[in-house]
Formats: C-alpha cells, structure tokens, sequence
C-alpha cells in the first residue's frame, strides 16, 4: 500500500539556519508528491507539489524540495529559516483515482531566536 | 483565492448525540474530502465525494456517515458521538483533473470534544 513516512515528529532549529525535513514514500508508480504547512490554527496551505520533470521544485515561502526516486525521498529544504516559519509540515503522496491523498504524521518545526 | 468555510471552529457534544460538521467551497470543486486530524497520527480520510450525491469511504469511515446534496456543500454526520471521535476535523476540496494534479485546499479545521 502506498504510504508516507516523516521520520522527525518534533525539529528545533535557529533562526536564520537551514532546514531540511525529510519525508519518503512507497509507491509503485511515480508518485504526485505534495508538501503542506499547517500553522496553528489553521487548516493546511500548500507548500509545492511534484508530478513529473525537474527533480527540484521551488515552493512558496522560500522552501523547495527534491525528488530522489532512487531513495523513495521527497525532503522539503529551506536555506534560512524565519520565526514565522514555526508550524507543522506534512508531507503527502497521491493515491488512486479522484485524488484520495495520503498524509504522513507530520514534523513539528520550533525556530528559537 | 479558493475559500473552504467550516461552519463551527470549536463544538462540544454529548455521548450520543447526532452531529453535524458543514463545509462549504466556492470554486467550484468536483472533489471533496473530510479528514480527521490526531496527534501522532497525521491525517485520516474519513470519506471523499467526487460528484453530488457521490461518495466514497476513505480509511476510517466507521461511525461517520456524509451528506452531497449540492456541489458546494459536504456534510459530515456523526450518527452516535462517541468519546473517541473527540478530533480535530478538515475539510478539503479540490478540482477533478483525472491526473491527480490538483492540490487540496482546505478549511481551517472543526476541532470537536464529545464528552
């Protein structure tokens, strides 16, 4: 069954440092790849989504993602991180028709000054 | 912009009790969906609809049931609230492209105790 791990459920970074937050997938096919940000809250925004061609996607906010097929890794990277940056990630693979979406759990990013 | 409205941000019901969760969007969308959100656990599809009237069950339907009498609108029935349905609720949409293109806009949440 297709799924969606994110390994880190809690990240703590500085402010001004750079971020990497990882997620992998199982999927057969190639898959469509989302990132979503979700601030307290709030429902969840749309940070960049994959489906086919460049490996590296640029988002919104500053953050992009790469795809890496050969390590079923899609991580969502951003090189200087902002305090309104705190919130919660969730990264998200398509799966069948009518675009039923699976989520993984989630990584929780604190930005300390 | 896509606007997905939830008619309460915050609910408390009783054990038993029938509820209703509304959602509503205003661009359009063939595609509706109603997760649960829990610590730990990420989002669950409760049930998705493609098409009035249409509707499907995501991984967790049990206990829930929806209602698509119109396009614009997607309502989420808790028969019999039990305890273990205190959540947070989101409802999203989304465009039916058949390539699985369309991301997902979403509401900004129901979150519901039954006590």
């Amino acid at each position: 069954a297709q799924s969606v791990t994110q390994p880190d459920i809690h990240i703590t970074v500085s402010e001004g440092a750079s971020l990497e937050l990882r997620c992998n997938y199982s999927y057969g096919a190639t898959p469509y790849l989302f990132w979503y940000v979700q601030s307290p809250g709030q429902g969840l925004q749309l940070l960049l989504k994959y489906f086919s061609g460049d490996t590296l996607v640029q988002g919104i906010k500053g953050f992009e993602a790469e795809f890496k097929r050969s390590q079923s890794s899609f991580n969502l990277r951003k090189p200087s991180v902002h305090w309104s940056d705190a919130a919660e990630y969730f990264c998200a693979v398509v799966r069948g028709g009518y675009q039923k979406v699976t989520f993984g759990t989630g990584t929780k990013l604190q930005v300390i000054p | 912009d896509v606007k997905v409205t939830q008619s309460s941000r915050y609910l408390v019901k009783r054990t038993g009790e029938k509820v209703f969760l509304e959602c509503v969007q205003d661009m359009d969308h063939e595609n509706m969906f109603w997760y649960r959100q829990d610590p730990g656990l990420g989002l669950r599809l409760i049930y998705f609809s493609y098409d009035v009237k249409m509707k499907e069950k995501g991984d967790i339907p049990e206990g829930y049931s929806v209602s698509r009498e119109k396009k614009e609108r997607f309502s989420l029935i808790l028969e019999s609230a039990s305890t273990n349905q205190t959540s947070m609720y989101l409802c999203a949409s989304s465009s039916h492209t058949g390539t699985g293109h369309s991301p997902l806009h979403f509401g900004n949440g129901t979150r519901l105790t039954v006590t």
